[in-house]
């Protein structure tokens, strides 16, 4: 089944305590990216790969770092996570970056105490 | 600066009336537009989409229009199913300064009421 994955599906942790949420895509996907949705600002961009080793920042990189080593994963660190970072994460990949529907993940939900 | 916008943050609409949701865009680098699908818990789906060459695309009960001289484009949805009762965000992309953008507006949510 063709699918984006993303774990863990739920997280509480501190503040200042390194994370990792994988995300792996199926699909052979060139173009992959993370989004944060909060109440009343919609989903934001945080970064986007356009192919291996191509990333580049979207509109709210500050706090995050992201990797593309493979094709198929694409996982987002949070080096010291803070509580404006509690939101609710989504990774998406499409076939080519332009002109291409979007697949989502199903959410990972972060609390950063 | 919200690029991309939705200004009815929800919209109630009867089963089987035509269901309207507007989004409203400022950069004129956008030249695909997306429309998405959210149900609680789970990740947004593609639902219909359009290129800035065209003014209309329709998929079965769903229609977008595209105005490009008011940088304004809406999701038609007729007739209206309560199974429609979602989350629905726009979306533009493009390139611009180098960059690529791709860009969500705030959602509205749509309650289709039986």
């Amino acid at each position: 089944e063709a699918q984006v994955t993303q774990n863990p599906r739920y997280l509480i942790t501190v503040t200042g305590k390194k994370l990792t949420v994988t995300c792996s895509q199926n699909m052979n996907h060139e173009y992959m990216s993370w989004y944060r949705q909060d109440p009343g600002l919609g989903l934001r961009q945080i970064y986007y790969s356009m192919n291996v080793e191509v990333t580049d920042k979207g509109d709210v990189p500050e706090g995050y770092k992201v990797s593309r080593k493979e094709k198929r994963n694409f996982p987002l660190i949070l080096e010291s996570p803070s509580p404006n970072q509690t939101s609710l994460y989504f990774c998406a990949s499409s076939f080519r970056g332009q002109d291409n529907e979007q697949f989502f993940g199903p959410g990972t939900r972060l609390t950063v105490l | 600066d919200q690029q991309v916008k939705q200004n009815s943050p929800s919209l109630s609409v009867q089963e089987g009336r035509i269901s309207i949701l507007n989004c409203d865009y400022t950069n004129s680098m956008f030249d695909y537009f997306l429309w998405y699908k959210k149900y609680p818990a789970e990740g947004p789906t593609f639902l219909i989409s359009i290129s800035s060459i065209k003014d209309k695309n329709e998929d079965g009960r769903f229609t977008v229009f595209l105005n490009k001289s008011a940088k304004h484009l809406s999701l038609h949805i007729v007739p209206s199913q309560p199974g429609d009762s979602a989350v629905y965000f726009c979306a533009a992309s493009g390139w611009g300064s180098g960059t690529y953008k791709y860009i969500f507006g705030t959602g509205t949510r749509l309650k289709v009421l039986a």
